[in-house]
């Protein structure tokens, strides 16, 4: 089956400094890509989607020079949370959608927890 | 306004105790149905995708049904190692542009031996 790997599964970072989240297809490459934000005990919440070559269509509220996200390849995307503080703090998940039509079952990496302290 | 509403929000059953979760959507243009298990810390595990009202999925111990305003993850004699939180999400559109998924908050399964 499809798998996505996230990297790393947790990290700990001083606030204002920048924390990289990678976000790999390993056996299917995708086209299309999504960062989503939970909360405890909420949704997911959608941050962006990126297509690889080209800019990331971010959701209204969320910061794009806060949220950097570069999709260079079909296999990788990478989401950079600069000058990070306290408020950063969460799960994020990315989302790959394969690239053959038809499949909407796209998968989920298995999740970043970022800790600012 | 596009939306997903899961009940119950928590939900604590025996072991061999059957029950059921809900995921209604008021969504213009449903493409699918999406159900996910979340354990904690990790991303949430496909389960099911439904696409029309009547259809019905197996796993297991798991049941996804789907009528025109909700679905419903019947689950039959679970076991303590289906205690998860389960996510119902809806991908909801016209045209074949957009990808989004719209998640409910979940609904948190305990199931004590």
């Amino acid at each position: 089956g499809a798998v996505v790997s996230q990297h790393p599964s947790w990290v700990i970072c001083k606030s204002g400094t920048s924390v990289k989240i990678e976000c790999r297809s390993l056996d299917f490459q995708a086209t299309t890509m999504f960062w989503y934000r939970q909360f405890p005990k909420q949704s997911l919440m959608l941050m962006a989607t990126s297509n690889e070559g080209s800019k990331a269509t971010y959701e209204q509220g969320v910061e794009k020079d806060k949220f950097l996200i570069n999709h260079a390849s079909l296999t990788l995307s990478t989401l950079t949370v600069t000058s990070a503080h306290p408020e950063d703090s969460s799960f994020y998940i990315c989302r790959a959608k394969p690239q053959r039509a038809g499949r909407a079952e796209a998968d989920f990496g298995s999740g970043t927890r970022l800790t600012v302290v | 306004e596009d939306q997903v509403t899961q009940s119950p929000e928590a939900l604590r059953l025996q072991e061999g105790e059957s029950s059921s979760l809900n995921c209604s959507y008021t969504v213009s243009g449903l493409r699918g149905l999406f159900w996910y298990r979340q354990d904690p810390g990790k991303g949430p595990e496909f389960l099911f995708t439904l696409y029309s009202a009547g259809e019905e999925k197996e796993k297991e111990r798991l049941k996804a049904t789907l009528t025109k305003k909700e679905s419903f993850l019947h689950i039959t004699a679970p076991k303590p190692e289906d205690s998860a939180t389960y996510l119902c999400a809806v991908l909801a559109g016209y045209g074949g542009a957009t990808n989004k998924l719209i998640f409910g908050t979940g609904t948190l399964l305990a199931v004590q031996p």
